[in-house]
């Protein structure tokens, strides 16, 4: 059972280079999330998905895009790299809007 | 808007000894409550979940906690503490809105063991 995969694993960005980090899930989970985690803040929820075609901002939006073409696969774009979205990202997905979520192992981004 | 303290930023225990993680939550309705753990370097693995009744929930690893409303609590607890517990520990609570699950984490407390 592979779960929630993550690409890349870690990433040294330059600002203002575009980034899209990759998430896939192999559970049919219908909902799908984007958080972020930082020192002493816990974690963020940048974006979330309820399921397939749909997707809604979180607390950190800005800055963020995302995708939901399908059920498996919910992308996370930086669109202009800044130094603030240093940060290690975690997609979470949840069978429902309303379960439990299941976390990936995370992407560690660094922006110079 | 719901929000989630956990008063600890780090705990030192020694091996075997008990162990309690203090978390409280606001929110105005019912919470759905939960306890993650993270070791370092990986993501985070649910310990427990509470969505009702029983207000004291069994999880993984030997871990309980219990929900009590009066004092908008949902402290983690765990009888005799092993080294390979060391690691952090984040709590949150859960709001069901029109857009789903919205979890709202607290800033997490890092355990360390004795040995």
């Amino acid at each position: 059972i592979a779960g929630i995969t993550q690409a890349p694993t870690s990433q040294i960005l330059a600002a203002g280079r575009r980034m899209t980090l990759r998430c896939t899930q192999d559970m049919r989970h219908n909902a799908m999330y984007w958080y972020r985690q930082d020192l002493g803040l816990g974690l963020r929820l940048i974006h979330y998905s309820n399921t397939a075609g749909t997707t809604g901002k979180g607390e950190v939006p800005d800055g963020y895009s995302v995708s939901r073409a399908n059920t498996d696969d919910f992308p996370l774009t930086l669109a202009s790299a800044v130094p603030s979205q240093t940060s290690v990202y975690f997609c979470a997905s949840s069978r429902d809007p309303q379960d439990t979520q299941y976390f990936g192992p995370g992407t560690r981004l660094t922006v110079l | 808007a719901q929000s989630v303290t956990q008063p600890d930023i780090h705990i030192t225990v020694s091996e075997g000894a008990s162990l309690e993680l203090r978390c409280n939550y606001s929110y105005g309705a019912t919470p759905y409550l939960f306890w993650y753990v993270q070791s370092p370097g990986q993501g985070l693995q649910l310990l427990l979940k509470y969505f009702s009744g029983d207000t004291l929930v069994q999880g993984i690893k030997g871990f309980e906690a219990e929900f009590k409303r009066s004092q908008s609590s949902f402290n983690l607890r765990k009888p005799s503490v092993h080294w390979s517990d060391a690691a952090e520990y984040f709590c949150a609570v859960g709001a069901i809105t029109g857009g789903g699950n919205k979890l709202t984490f607290g800033t997490g407390t890092q355990l360390k063991v004795e040995l």
